[in-house]
């Protein structure tokens, strides 16, 4: 069976940084693209970042280029994304993926970051 | 405001079929066939439907259908079931934008 699980959410001031991660089991992590997406409270999905099985190519959404980084360590399965310079607007569920052929496959329960002053 | 439009709500009642749309633009839905949607309940991770525009993964039930034309998808479900009482919301790869959403569709079985 298939899980994803995150953690690392919280409470977090503007300007503030969390770390997110993501431990996967039940499948090949260190063969799977990955992926961060967020829901806002009451909003839709939205596409965060990626990451290719090697770690060597990474896609961001213009919104969090330059703040947030995300990485993978495969001999432990997980996930990270390191998110810096937090805004009120990044405020969200987290999710981390995998990504099946060029689909969000499967889905972590999800880790709820909240900033606010 | 998502990249994607979809329509806000539908409904239909129980054994009826009801068609969700997305539209996007040709750089996205019309550019490429990973066009992919995905069921969620309040308060639960959203889940797999179709992808790359009709293929459904295992398990899904085969009143889910998915089509493309042009810029705009869409997803059909038939014989509706009180279970099917949900959030919607399409994905489309984008090429350098990577990845899109639409803003999603609160499905009602009336």
């Amino acid at each position: 069976e298939v899980q994803l699980v995150e953690s690392g959410g919280g409470l977090v001031q503007p300007g503030g940084s969390l770390r997110l991660s993501c431990v996967g089991s039940g499948f090949t992590f260190s063969s799977s693209w990955m992926t961060w997406v967020r829901q806002a409270p009451g909003k839709g999905l939205e596409w965060v970042a990626d990451i290719k099985p090697d770690g060597s190519e990474k896609s961001y959404v213009d919104s969090v280029k330059g703040r947030f980084t995300i990485s993978r360590d495969n001999a432990k399965n997980s996930l990270h994304l390191q998110m810096n310079s937090l805004r009120v607007e990044d405020t969200a569920v987290y999710y981390c993926a995998r990504q099946g052929d060029w689909n969000f496959e499967w889905w972590g329960q999800g880790t709820l970051v909240t900033v606010s002053s | 405001q998502s990249a994607l439009t979809q329509p806000p709500s539908a409904s239909g009642s129980p054994g009826q079929s009801v068609t969700i749309s997305c539209t996007g633009t040709s750089s996205d839905v019309g550019g490429y066939k990973y066009v992919s949607w995905y069921q969620q309940y309040p308060g639960k991770a959203p889940k797999l439907m179709i992808y790359e525009v009709s293929k459904r993964p295992s398990g899904v039930p085969d009143r889910f259908s998915g089509s493309k034309s042009g810029n705009t998808a869409s997803l059909t479900v038939s014989g509706l079931q009180a279970e099917d009482e949900a959030d919607y919301y399409c994905s489309s790869y984008a090429g350098s934008r990577g990845w899109v959403f639409g803003g999603g569709t609160k499905l009602t079985v009336l």
